[in-house]
């Protein structure tokens, strides 16, 4: 069982918005920042969001992440297929000295 | 660009020792700005951090509590590698592995293609 608790699936159709939440507590996203992951079988993960609300070049702007006190939350608008993936944040938590990530979420476009 | 191109068995047979190897182009480990990681995937565990590697002034490297007493992780400076030792592999070993650069303030930015490791009894 993950420290950073994610739901385990969200949909929503094509042009609409869905977002991922990720709780974690005062060790983990508390202090640190948060990241985010697209992994789709088959391929490697690739990062979307970075310091909570960054994103990497190559990353249209319809993806967007925000943390407040000890959760984040990654929001996608537009939805199209090609977004169907698992989800994941990650943060380095200084309880365990190590990082963590969330169990992931299934997104699914319908 | 920066790549990282994976290497190593993929069936492992359990009690014995997993071993892989990460080859970075476009970087270069001994880099003071980033840290090297291996991290693994299975559908148990999700996406499980194992270890870093990184130097700044000398080399410095962590490992999850789950692995530590079965990891080593390795920096090849020569060759521009890094490694990836598990000892004792059990079937709950099985997951895809992969190699990632973290840069910045915490960000797996770089990841290597992955290579499916599976652990038989």
């Amino acid at each position: 069982q993950s420290v950073l608790t994610q739901p385990p699936s969200v949909s929503a159709a094509p042009g609409q918005r869905v977002t991922i939440s990720c709780s974690g507590s005062s060790s983990n996203i508390g202090k640190n920042y948060v990241s985010w992951y697209q992994l789709v079988p088959g391929t490697a993960p690739k990062l979307v969001i970075y310091d909570n609300d960054k994103r990497p070049t190559g990353i249209p702007d319809r993806f967007s992440g925000s943390k407040s006190d000890t959760s984040a939350t990654l929001a996608i608008t537009g939805l199209q297929t090609g977004d169907e993936a698992d989800y994941h944040c990650g943060t380095w938590d200084y309880s365990v000295r190590g990082w963590l990530f969330g169990g992931g979420t299934k997104l699914t476009v319908l | 660009q920066v790549h990282l191109q994976q290497s190593g068995p993929g069936p492992v047979k359990a009690s014995q020792t997993l071993s892989l190897t990460c080859n970075i182009s476009g970087d270069s480990v001994s880099s003071d700005s980033a840290a090297w990681n291996w991290i693994r995937q299975s559908p148990s565990r999700g996406l499980e951090w194992l270890g870093r590697t990184y130097h700044r002034s000398k080399w410095n490297t962590d490992y999850a509590e789950s692995v530590k007493s079965r990891i080593t992780m390795k920096a090849d400076t020569s060759r521009n590698q890094i490694s990836l030792q598990l000892n004792s592999v059990t079937p709950e070993d099985t997951a895809v592995y992969y190699c990632a650069r973290l840069v910045g303030r915490g960000a797996f930015d770089i990841w290597g293609q992955g290579t499916v490791v599976t652990v038989s009894s």
